[in-house]
């Protein structure tokens, strides 16, 4: 089966310093990536996507870089803030048969020094 | 509210118990995902619903677990026999097309299997 992986389950960081997320995965057929973030009790939350035909996209604080050769995502976090502390998933889409679904990593979790 | 909304919030039952799970997703949302989450692990692929029916539900783990959308809005997840194996997070979600594009995530509900 499809497998996502991550390279580190626990990031701490200064507040203030930027924070970079690793995920690897298996699937060369997805074609789309999506990272979410998730704090204690709450379910995951959208935070950015990314298109397999990009290698690169911004918004508001954040990156997502996709390497298609090495199968690699990342999720960087510029100035990272106490609110930033969570767990970070990402997710790719597996297509197959007319069904898509999104396949979760495992999770890294984001701690941030005051 | 807006937001995907799912009931009961916490379920604590005893082996051998029948449960239901409900799920009530963003209006005008056709697609409508379950997964489950275990502590310290993503989220896990369990069913998909496009419209009323179930496009995909390969990630049920046995027949013991079962999932409608008679109406093509609110969802149930029904777990017969439960064992306390099946205690874990269920998350709900949905999303306006059925490609699996941003899903929006409920808050879950947390069962326990005693």
């Amino acid at each position: 089966g499809e497998s996502v992986g991550l390279h580190l389950p626990t990031l701490s960081v200064q507040e203030g310093d930027n924070s970079i997320i690793n995920c690897a995965y298996s699937n060369s057929a997805s074609d789309y990536f999506i990272w979410y973030k998730q704090e204690s009790g709450k379910g995951p939350q959208f935070i950015i996507d990314i298109r397999s035909n990009m290698d690169k996209r911004q918004g508001q604080r954040v990156t997502v870089l996709l390497n298609k050769t090495v199968k690699h995502l990342s999720l960087q976090i510029a100035a990272t803030q106490p609110g930033d502390s969570a767990v970070y998933f990402c997710a790719l889409r597996w297509v197959m048969d007319s069904s898509y679904k999104l396949i979760f990593g495992s999770g890294t979790r984001l701690l941030v020094r005051p | 509210g807006a937001g995907v909304s799912q009931t009961p919030s916490n379920k604590v039952t005893e082996k051998g118990k029948y449960v239901e799970l409900r799920c009530d997703p963003i209006s005008g949302h056709t697609a409508l995902y379950w997964y489950r989450q275990s502590l310290g692990q993503g989220p896990e692929f369990l069913i998909y619903f496009q419209g009323t029916g179930a496009a995909d539900d390969s990630g049920l783990p046995n027949d013991r677990f079962f999932a409608v959308r008679p109406e093509g809005s609110v969802s149930t997840l029904k777990i017969q026999r439960t064992e306390r194996g099946d205690s874990a997070v269920y998350l709900c979600a949905s999303s306006f097309e059925g490609t699996a594009g941003e899903l929006f995530f409920g808050e879950g509900s947390r069962l326990t299997v005693l």
